[in-house]
Parts: structure tokens; sequence; C-alpha cells
């Protein structure tokens, strides 16, 4: 069974303040990783997708993949309140696969 | 990027009515959809793989006769729950990705059902 493994949170933080979201999983035959937004009541939205090990920044947005650990994480920099919403993690394991999303995390960023 | 729409955005309808939701990649085709599941607080399950111009596959514990799934072409899949219950309440989305893509899902709007 293939298990995504996030802490569900509320995670709070100051507005201005890094959240920090975390995120691991089984399989180690996973090509990428996706974090997903969710606002409560809509879909999901694509916030960072990531392949390689390391580091990948977009905007104030920093994913972060170690295979070896079977880890990724996000980190949201000057985090606001419009960033308040459940963050959702999910590998990726090729051609023609669905995704398989964890729990999600729930961010909640206070003004 | 690709677009994905999805209609009706809610429904509501009476125990043991069918209700019939439709998911239309608008600027791609897409080979495969997938549909999702998710009860209020909890995480998008994944409820089967639809593949166009062939029966879907479905995850454990999801009952096959009571989710019709249908992919006719390759822009249009739809989801038929039949005979709802009020335990069938439920916000459901569709989702595709490009057959040469990188996996990113792209998500229709949802469905949200609510069966009295």
């Amino acid at each position: 069974q293939k298990e995504v493994e996030q802490n569900s949170g509320p995670l709070s933080v100051p507005e201005g303040a890094i959240a920090s979201l975390n995120c691991t999983y089984s399989d180690r035959g996973s090509q990428s990783f996706f974090w997903y937004r969710q606002y409560s009541g809509k879909s999901p939205e694509l916030i960072m997708s990531i392949y390689s090990n390391g580091d990948k920044e977009d905007g104030r947005f920093t994913a972060q993949l170690n295979k070896a650990s079977q880890y990724v994480s996000l980190l949201i920099r000057d985090s606001q309140p419009s960033d308040s919403a459940t963050y959702l993690c999910a590998p990726y394991e090729g051609a023609g696969t669905a995704l398989i999303f964890g729990k999600g995390t729930t961010l909640s960023v206070s003004s | 990027g690709a677009v994905v729409s999805q209609h009706p955005s809610r429904v509501i309808c009476k125990s043991g009515t069918s209700v019939k939701i439709e998911c239309r990649s608008l600027d791609f085709q897409a080979t495969t959809m997938f549909w999702y599941r998710q009860f209020p607080k909890q995480s998008l399950m994944l409820m089967a793989t639809s593949n166009e111009g062939s029966k879907a596959t479905y995850e454990q514990g999801v009952e096959k006769d009571k989710f019709l799934i249908n992919h006719a072409s390759l822009t249009l899949s739809t989801l038929t729950v039949t005979s709802a219950h009020p335990e069938d309440s439920s916000f459901y989305i569709c989702s595709a990705n490009l057959d040469r893509g990188t996996g990113e899902l792209f998500f229709g709007e949802g469905s949200r059902l609510t069966v009295l």
C-alpha cells in the first residue's frame, strides 16, 4: 500500500513568517513530486513540482526533495493570509498513474 | 495551461435517484482521466481511472456497479452515481494529465453532491 504522510496541522504562523510543510512517502519508485494548494470547497491547484534531489525555488515557494530519505517539503516565505489553505503532497510514479495524495496540512496565516 | 471543466458544480437529489457528472478536457485530449472523492476535512481519495475506449479501473472498495464511468471520447468522461444514498454525499473531482506531460494533474472545479 503506497502511503503519503503529512502532519495534518493546523499549522499556524503569523503573517510574514516562514511556513514549513513536510511530507514523507513510502514508494521509492516515485519519480517526481507535486505540491497542491486547496482552498475550502475548491479543487486543488498546483503550487510546485520537483523532480530532482535538492531545492527548487519559485517566488515565495521552495520545494526540497531528498529521495534517499523519501522526504519532500515546501517552504513558504513571507506567508500571507491568502496562503491559508490545505496543502497536499503527491508523489508521481510514471505515465498513466494517478496521484495519491496525503491527508494534507492545513495552514493558517494570521494577520 | 490545460483546462478541465466539470459539470454540474452542485447537485441535490433524492435518495434512490441517479446523478451524472461530466468532465471535459477543453484544450487537450485526455486518454486517461481520474475521478476522486473528498469527504469533509479529508483528503482526496482516488475512486477510479478512466481510460478512453475501455473499462475504467476502480480502486479497492469502490463499487463499479454503483459508480459508472464512461470515457467515450478523448475529451469527455462521465461519472454516474446510481441509486444515490445520503452516504454518497461528497465532493467529486475529476482530473486529467497530458499524455506526454510531467504527471501534473489538472483538476476540474469539482461537483458537490448532496443526497437527501
